[in-house]
């Protein structure tokens, strides 16, 4: 199986401020086809996760643009441009190149 | 906005067979995505268990596969979850999700909507 990792673990925000999360994996997730199939979720407390980003940096439906990603091949990174205090959560990254498709162990964000 | 709700019993005895349903509303499952299973447990993280097409074709999670069964029913819309042999390990929210096509492709991508999850737990 494709492997996953995520860093930070957890990170601390100021709101306004921009954050940055990594994700690498463990085998090029760039497809012939020239898609990168690497995928971002949100999980709010409470709340199952949400879609942020698909193919690497397509933002899904309804997402504002201070969310970002971007990467290709084994490193990928998701950027908030001015973190609010509804960003909270933890955030995964997913490879679906490969079945099964695998997550990131998460990073926590969260208000300083 | 399609909808997904999962509905099931929260307490599984081990060696028993665990049992979930999703009921997709504004929606069809008839229409050209998968529809997936996946779950999440505190020692796991998030899990791919497998998932169904309209035609019927299933993929399974191959350290799952000896375990489970998905099953289509378009006349309720709806599709369910059997994963037999349960252990404590298979503890865990177990959500339903459609997993989204590129077009072009028949191969099933990112996860979008998911349900809210139901929370099953392996005890006797």
């Amino acid at each position: 199986d494709i492997v996953m990792t995520q860093s930070p673990l957890s990170l601390p925000v100021t709101p306004g401020e921009p954050a940055s999360i990594s994700c690498r994996s463990s085998h090029s997730l760039l497809h012939s086809n020239g898609f990168n199939y690497l995928h971002w979720y949100l999980q709010k407390p409470g709340q199952s996760p949400q879609l942020l980003i698909y193919l690497g940096s397509d933002r899904a439906s309804g997402v504002p643009d201070r969310f970002s990603g971007s990467g290709s091949g084994t490193d990928f990174t998701l950027k908030i441009s001015r973190v609010e205090a509804g960003d909270v959560g933890v955030y995964y990254c997913m490879q679906s190149l490969e079945t099964p498709p695998t997550f990131g162990g998460g990073t926590k964000v969260e208000i300083k | 906005q399609v909808r997904l709700q999962e509905s099931g019993p929260g307490l599984v005895k081990p060696s028993g067979t665990l049992s979930l349903t999703c009921v997709v509303s504004d929606g069809s499952v008839s229409s050209s995505n998968w529809w997936s299973w996946v779950r999440q447990s505190p020692g796991k993280g998030l899990e791919w268990i497998g998932e169904i097409y309209h035609t019927g074709s299933t993929n399974y999670n191959p350290s799952l596969k000896s375990r489970v069964t998905i099953s289509l029913d378009k006349s309720k819309n709806q599709f369910s979850l059997r994963l037999s042999s349960v252990t404590a390990a298979d503890t865990a929210v177990y959500y339903c999700a459609r997993r989204l096509i590129l077009t072009g492709y028949n191969k099933g991508e990112w996860f979008d909507p998911w349900g809210q999850g139901t929370l099953v737990t392996v005890s006797s």
